[in-house]
């Protein structure tokens, strides 16, 4: 079965602290894993999509990376504004091309100045 | 600009009756697809449909109904056999960018059963 997983569920940092966001998965086949910002009350923004191990993509103070069992969103200085929850998905290959997304439960990650 | 548009914002439902949730899209997607959430939980897919006149049932479609008309429209019934339908409701859509599926999602709507 397709799972994907995120952890921690909430993170917790101080204006400057660096960390990461990790997000560990099962898939048949990948077509692709995907970053999503969501801020409360809003649809998810969309950040990177990564399509094989060791593809990195960088967005200012995020870099996402992936390898063939899990992905890391590292935040680099992190700034109040950066606090959203972050959510991990994958899209299963195969024959049947659907383009549904497996979803992850969020990272909820708040700054403090 | 082309973007999703979901109405409306907020939404109450009361015991027993249906409601209705829009999805209008002008960005020529084929592909469009509904999501619950829930606080603590992932998106979790309740209908998608790839073409016009055309849908299936995603991970939890029991309560819920849809239609697609119009390649720009893919609105979404609750039903009263939907027994917890409190949540936040999101729609989307996509285009097959070569690789994968990029998606385009709404801003959602929240349900709430007074």
């Amino acid at each position: 079965e397709d799972q994907v997983t995120q952890s921690p569920e909430a993170l917790r940092l101080q204006e400057g602290e660096s960390s990461s966001l990790n997000c560990s998965y099962t898939v048949s086949g990948l077509r692709g894993l995907f970053w999503y910002r969501q801020d409360p009350g809003k649809g998810p923004e969309f950040l990177f999509t990564l399509y094989s191990a060791g593809e990195e993509k960088e967005k200012e103070r995020l870099k996402a990376t992936l390898t063939k069992k899990e992905s890391f969103l590292h935040i680099t200085a992190p700034k109040p504004e950066d606090s959203a929850t972050y959510l991990c998905a994958v899209q299963a290959g195969g024959s049947s091309n659907t383009g549904k997304l497996i979803f992850g439960q969020g990272t909820t990650l708040q700054v403090k100045p | 600009d082309g973007g999703i548009t979901q109405s409306p914002k907020y939404l109450f439902r009361k015991e027993g009756q249906n409601v209705t949730l829009s999805c209008e899209q002008n960005l020529n997607h084929d592909a469009m697809y509904w999501y619950r959430q829930d606080p603590g939980q992932g998106l979790r897919l309740i209908y998608y449909s790839q073409i016009v006149n055309d849908f299936q049932k995603g991970d939890i479609a029991e309560g819920y109904s849809v239609s697609r008309e119009k390649k720009e429209s893919f609105p979404l019934t609750v039903t009263s056999a939907q027994k917890n339908p409190t949540a936040f409701y999101l729609c989307a859509s996509s285009a097959y960018r070569g690789r994968a599926y990029g998606y385009t999602f709404g801003s959602g709507t929240r349900l709430t059963v007074v």
